[in-house]
């Protein structure tokens, strides 16, 4: 079993949609979670942390269920810029472990 | 903004031949990481580091692949020889201990 899995997609939606990507993971121990947002050819960059209480930034909402060992993504008034592969990360210690991303494509 | 810089950005060889890549991380960021990243798959740790020493490096192909961080500032990745199965984006990114990691552009390896 992979450490983080997540559906690849790609999923297409169009503008103004609303759009959830979920991931699991199978390490208990894990101490740390993120969503990263990845360009195509270009570096992952942080997009948040996820905690358990929930979290949100702007049209983004990141939740965490450790007993489920889950992770969300809810992305609402989707903009072509949305437009990219979503990474779930997990975390020990300083070590990160990437799930295979997620693409999203957000049509006009 | 401080970023993190890699050289070259792209690389194409011929298998066989030897390949090194450069990393200099933010300043004052005593973590540095080398991460591999194939298409279509999320990176993949290869070597952490902590100031100049390796913290992890489980991961690296030790039979062709090398690292190090001399000075404990900037680092570089070497494979000898490449293989075509090398061909990937090698991404190097630092952090503040236990911290978020800032990643750089990364380099394009095409082995022929």
């Amino acid at each position: 079993r992979k450490e983080v899995e997540q559906d690849p997609g790609p999923f297409n939606v169009p503008e103004g949609a609303t759009v959830a990507f979920n991931c699991t993971y199978s390490n208990s121990a894990s101490q740390s979670f993120f969503w990263y947002r990845q360009d195509c050819r270009k570096e992952p960059k942080l997009l948040m942390s996820v905690y358990s209480s929930g979290n949100e930034d702007g049209r983004f909402t990141a939740q965490l269920n450790r007993a489920s060992q889950y992770i969300s993504l809810l992305i609402r008034d989707s903009k072509l810029s949305d437009s990219a592969t979503y990474l779930c990360v997990v975390a020990r210690y300083s070590t990160l472990t990437f799930g295979k991303g997620t693409m999203l494509l957000v049509s006009p | 903004e401080a970023e993190v810089a890699q050289s070259p950005r792209y690389k194409i060889t011929e298998k066989s031949q030897a390949v090194a890549f450069w990393c200099d991380p933010i300043s004052g960021h005593a973590t540095l990481y080398w991460y591999r990243q194939i298409l279509g798959q999320g990176p993949e740790l290869l070597v952490q580091f902590q100031d100049e020493s390796v913290v992890d490096d489980s991961q690296l192909p030790k039979d062709r692949f090398s690292a190090e961080r001399l000075k404990g500032v900037d680092s570089t990745l070497k494979i000898q020889p490449a293989e075509l199965g090398d061909s990937a984006m090698y991404l190097c990114a630092s952090s503040p201990l236990y911290n978020e990691q800032f990643f750089g552009p990364g380099t394009r390896l095409t082995v022929l």
